[in-house]
């Protein structure tokens, strides 16, 4: 198995609303990242998750809560969005911290009312 | 200053074509050069990476990297219009985890 799987993939939600974009992979990688995409932009990094502990936290706003429960399962918890945070949410993976070598998932793609 | 920089385009041409893909980077403390494609809606994904100066290829791709200029190239040998796609240059420091990306180049092969 050589992919990274994301769910769901397209969410709509209010701004009020609390949801979670889920993401697995199962070639044995230990660093996982979130990933945000707008469109025409490349990607920008949110998270990144190594040997199951948050390495990387690009200031992102407390809206956006990460979850690593074990080394093959990265989730992203999401409450009181803004429009603005309309956007392809992109999941990756690598063998381990290093990222010249990532995975990325197809993405969720997020609307926020 | 971007740390990388990469012409947006949109590129445009004729199938069979060889086509040239190129950035620019400012810190020559990078060491890890990687080119993805993303199709439209989907994720991107790793088409090669390379590892400080050097060529390398892998079938109608070759990928190029000159320190000393601090250029990377892409080339794609008899284009197809499959490879219609985004091409996003990135590259990263040692060890690193964040990917610094360029900010993408539109190519459409035309039939």
């Amino acid at each position: 198995d050589t992919e990274v799987t994301q769910t769901p993939k397209h969410l709509v939600m209010g701004m009020t609303n609390k949801k979670s974009l889920k993401c697995e992979q199962h070639m044995g990688h230990r660093a996982m990242y979130w990933y945000k995409q707008k469109a025409k932009k490349p990607p920008e990094l949110m998270f990144v998750y190594s040997y199951e502990k948050l390495s990387i936290n690009e200031s992102v706003p407390s809206r956006f809560s990460p979850e690593c429960p074990n080394s093959s399962l990265l989730n992203l918890h999401l409450h009181a969005l803004q429009p603005e945070d309309s956007a392809l949410y992109l999941c990756a993976s690598s063998q381990d911290g290093r990222a010249n070598e990532q995975f990325f998932g197809p993405g969720t793609r997020l609307t926020v009312l | 200053q971007k740390e990388v920089e990469q012409d947006p385009g949109p590129l445009s041409v004729p199938e069979g074509a060889i086509v040239s893909l190129n950035c620019t980077y400012s810190n020559s403390a990078f060491q890890y050069f990687m080119w993805y494609r993303q199709y439209s809606r989907k994720g991107p994904e790793l088409l090669m990476y390379t590892y400080s100066s050097g060529n390398k290829e892998d079938g109608r791709f070759t990928a190029q990297v000159d320190k000393s200029s601090k250029y990377i190239s892409l080339f794609i040998r008899d284009s197809q219009p499959s490879d219609s796609a985004t091409y996003l240059c990135a590259t990263l420091y040692s060890s690193a985890s964040k990917i610094i990306f360029g900010s993408g180049t539109r190519l459409s092969i035309r039939p």
